[in-house]
């Protein structure tokens, strides 16, 4: 079993729609969860953070987070085709002591006009 | 603040050759870590460093390596290249690392082929 688990896509919407990016986990340990989004070709660039059990809303993305059941996920409001680029989700992990983060494989997004 | 850099951008090395990537953090931030990223495999950790220090490492076998100087820069070394090893590198920083809310800001990335 993965690690992280995301469904690699692509996912396609249309314009304006909301689109659900989803991760499962592994480490019942983890405390920490990012999304980044990656355009082809570029590096990834961080979108959010979220540490606690619930919804985290900054402008048209709002992460969400269920640690029982070891999910999250990223809604994208009003999608723009600017959205369209892969979305990594990241999990940290202890290891040695130290933390790390261990990427899920990442969805790939397609918004179209 | 200027972002991480990385150095070159692209490099072309043919199969037994080694090679030296570097990478610059943002200013003050200690900890930096290095990634592989295939279209096959995603983006997997390669190892860690903070205060000159190897503080964690992926399963990765032992032609990759790496050092970090005292100016927090690093640079990691692959030898012995062999094709599997074409990739995006990306090096990511961090003010301190070991805190779980610590969050990789993300270089540019170098694109080793390996022919």
């Amino acid at each position: 079993q993965k690690e992280v688990e995301q469904n690699s896509g692509p996912l396609s919407v249309p314009e304006g729609a909301i689109a659900s990016l989803n991760c499962t986990y592994s480490d019942r340990g983890s405390q920490s969860f990012f999304w980044y989004r990656q355009y082809s070709g570029k590096s990834p660039e961080l979108i959010m953070s979220i540490y606690s059990n619930g919804d985290k809303e900054d402008g048209r993305f709002t992460a969400q987070l269920n640690k029982a059941s070891q999910y999250v996920s990223l809604l994208i409001r009003d999608s723009q085709p600017s959205d369209s680029a892969t979305y990594l989700c990241a999990v940290n992990s202890f290891s040695g002591g130290y933390n790390k983060l261990i990427f899920g494989a990442g969805t790939r997004l397609a918004v179209h006009p | 603040k200027a972002g991480v850099t990385q150095t070159p951008r692209y490099l072309i090395k043919t199969r037994g050759q080694q090679v030296t990537l570097s990478c610059s953090p943002i200013s003050g931030h200690r900890s930096v870590s290095w990634y592989q990223q295939t279209p096959g495999q995603g983006l997997q950790f390669l190892f860690e460093y903070f205060s000159e220090t190897q503080r964690n490492k992926g399963n990765f076998p032992g032609r990759f390596s790496g050092r970090q100087f005292s100016n927090s820069r690093s640079e990691m070394n692959v030898s012995t290249l062999e094709l599997g090893d074409s990739a995006l590198y990306l090096c990511a920083s961090t003010p301190r690392g070991g805190s779980f809310t610590d969050t990789q800001y993300f270089g540019p990335g170098t694109r080793l082929t390996v022919l």
